[in-house]
C-alpha cells in the first residue's frame, strides 16, 4: 500500500515561472518530510526537508509547504531554471518506524527555455 | 561525486547466474541501505545495516543476499533472479539509522537487467 503519492508523473514549466510539485500522504504518523532530486544516471540527492511542527521551509529558490490537515505537501521552485529539470521524489518518515523513508514515485520536471 | 560509489553501473545477467553488486562510501557513515527502483514504482527499501548489523529486511526474497563486512562497504549478492527483478538498485548511507534529521546520500545505482 503506497503511503506517499505523487500523482503527477510529469510537469513542464517555462524558464522563470514557478514550478509546483505536489505530494500526498496517507499515514498520519509521518512527521518529517523530504524532497530529493534525481538527474539521469545519478542517484537522488537531498534537496529540502520540513518537520511537521512547521508549515513552511524555504531554501533559496526552493520552498516546501506542509498542510497537515490535508496530508499534503508541495515544493515550489521560483524562478524555475533549465538546470532544475530532473525527477523530484517526495519522501516521508515517522519515529515509529525508525525514520525509514517512504518515497513517492517521483515527478519528472522539465523546464523549457 | 556524492561519496557513495556503486559498481557496476550496468549489469545484465541470466536467471541462473550469480553476481554481486558493490557499494562503498567514503563519508564516515555507519548506516547503509539498499533500495530498489522499478519502473513507475516508488523507491523500495530492501535492507538496512546500522553499525554493520542488519536492522531491517523489508520482506525481500532470499535470492537477494546482503553482506556488510564493515561500515564502509555493502554488497548485494544475487542468484537465480527473475526478469521482474530488473530494476535500478541504489545504495545509500547516513551517519546512523533512526535519526530524524539524517539525510540519505545515494550512489548512482546499478541498472540491472535479468534475461
Amino acid at each position: 500500500d503506497q503511503q506517499v503519492k505523487q500523482n503527477s508523473p510529469s510537469l513542464s514549466v517555462q524558464e522563470g515561472r514557478i514550478s509546483i510539485l505536489n505530494c500526498d500522504y496517507t499515514n498520519s504518523m509521518f512527521d518529517y518530510f523530504l524532497w530529493y532530486k534525481k538527474y539521469p544516471a545519478e542517484g537522488p540527492t537531498f534537496l529540502i526537508s520540513i518537520s511537521s511542527i512547521k508549515d513552511k521551509n524555504e531554501d533559496g529558490r526552493f520552498t516546501v509547504f506542509l498542510n497537515k490537515s490535508a496530508k499534503h505537501l508541495s515544493l515550489h521552485i521560483v524562478p524555475s531554471q533549465p538546470g532544475d529539470s530532473a525527477v523530484y521524489f517526495c519522501a516521508a518518515s515517522a519515529l515509529i518506524s525508525g525514520y525509514a523513508l517512504n518515497f513517492g514515485k517521483g515527478t519528472s520536471l522539465l523546464v523549457t527555455p | 561525486e556524492t561519496g557513495v560509489t556503486q559498481t557496476p553501473r550496468h549489469l545484465v545477467m541470466g536467471m541462473t547466474n550469480k553476481k554481486s553488486l558493490k557499494c562503498e562510501q567514503h563519508l564516515g557513515h555507519n548506516a547503509m541501505y539498499w533500495y530498489k527502483q522499478s519502473a513507475k514504482k516508488p523507491l523500495e527499501l530492501m535492507f538496512v545495516y546500522n553499525f554493520k548489523e542488519q536492522t531491517e529486511n523489508n520482506s525481500v526474497p532470499s535470492r537477494f543476499s546482503p553482506e556488510c563486512p564493515n561500515s564502509s562497504h555493502l554488497f548485494l549478492h544475487l542468484h537465480t533472479l527473475q526478469p521482474e527483478d530488473s530494476a535500478l538498485y541504489l545504495c545509500a548511507s547516513t551517519t546512523s539509522q533512526g535519526n530524524r534529521n539524517e539525510k540519505l546520500f545515494f550512489g548512482s545505482g546499478t541498472q540491472l537487467s535479468v534475461l
